[in-house]
């Protein structure tokens, strides 16, 4: 993988139900992996930077994992809310502090 | 703590044009990174800079170019402007630019080319 990669590109959930994206990224000369919020009207919020083989982050109802020998990250969102509607963006950093970012994944919380 | 100011938040210029957009960086960061938007599209790096020195550039044309100042604060200059250029433009501020620290986003240039 030369690029960071994000699947699915959007998502519909039903309010309540569980859901996660995933994040495709080289996994030569890694150095970090970003997850921003990025919700309309307003300017991308970070989540989580992880950069250790394993680590797994939680911030409230949203967690993420890391597999840096595989280059890939999980986001999971537990028992989506309305205000969980939003595009969220992954970036890999490697060894030259470049953040190469994917197109994002738009989540779509129905009530 | 004031977050990161971007000025103007919307800009409509002529093609041939130049332009100018500013970014003032969180207190005491000093690093700023400039990214373009454009729908359907990642967030595309155009550079990185601290301390006043570029530090990092992506892969755009030399009409995109940038500075930084003593105080932080970062500006960023297309010239021959395109109406391919039409863009959100952001900048992000960072304590060191390090890849294990978070940056902040600023709202935004919207910038549109006629």
């Amino acid at each position: 993988i030369l690029n960071v990669e994000q699947s699915p590109q959007s998502l519909h959930v039903q309010e309540g139900d569980s859901t996660n994206f995933t994040c495709s990224f080289p996994s030569s000369n890694f150095y970090a992996l970003h997850w921003y919020r990025w919700e309309t009207a307003k300017s991308p919020e970070a989540l989580f930077v992880m950069t250790l083989n394993g680590d797994e982050k939680k911030k409230g109802r949203i967690s993420a994992t890391l597999n840096t020998k595989e280059g890939y990250s999980y986001l999971y969102i537990k028992g989506s809310q309305p205000e969980d509607s939003a595009t969220y963006l992954c970036a890999s950093m490697d060894s030259n502090y470049q953040l190469i970012w994917g197109a994002g994944t738009k989540l779509i919380i129905k009530p | 703590k004031a977050g990161v100011t971007q000025t103007p938040r919307y800009l409509i210029k002529t093609r041939g044009q130049q332009v100018t957009l500013s970014c003032s960086p969180i207190s005491g960061h000093r690093s700023v990174s400039w990214y373009q938007q454009t729908p359907g599209q990642g967030l595309q790096f155009l550079f990185e800079y601290f301390s006043e020195t570029q530090r990092n550039k992506g892969n755009f044309p030399g009409r995109f170019s940038g500075r930084q100042f003593s105080n932080s604060r970062s500006e960023m200059n297309v010239s021959t402007l395109e109406l391919g250029d039409s863009a959100l433009y952001l900048c992000a501020s960072n304590p060191t630019g390090g890849g294990n620290t978070e940056a902040f986003f600023g709202q935004g240039t919207r910038l549109t080319v006629v």
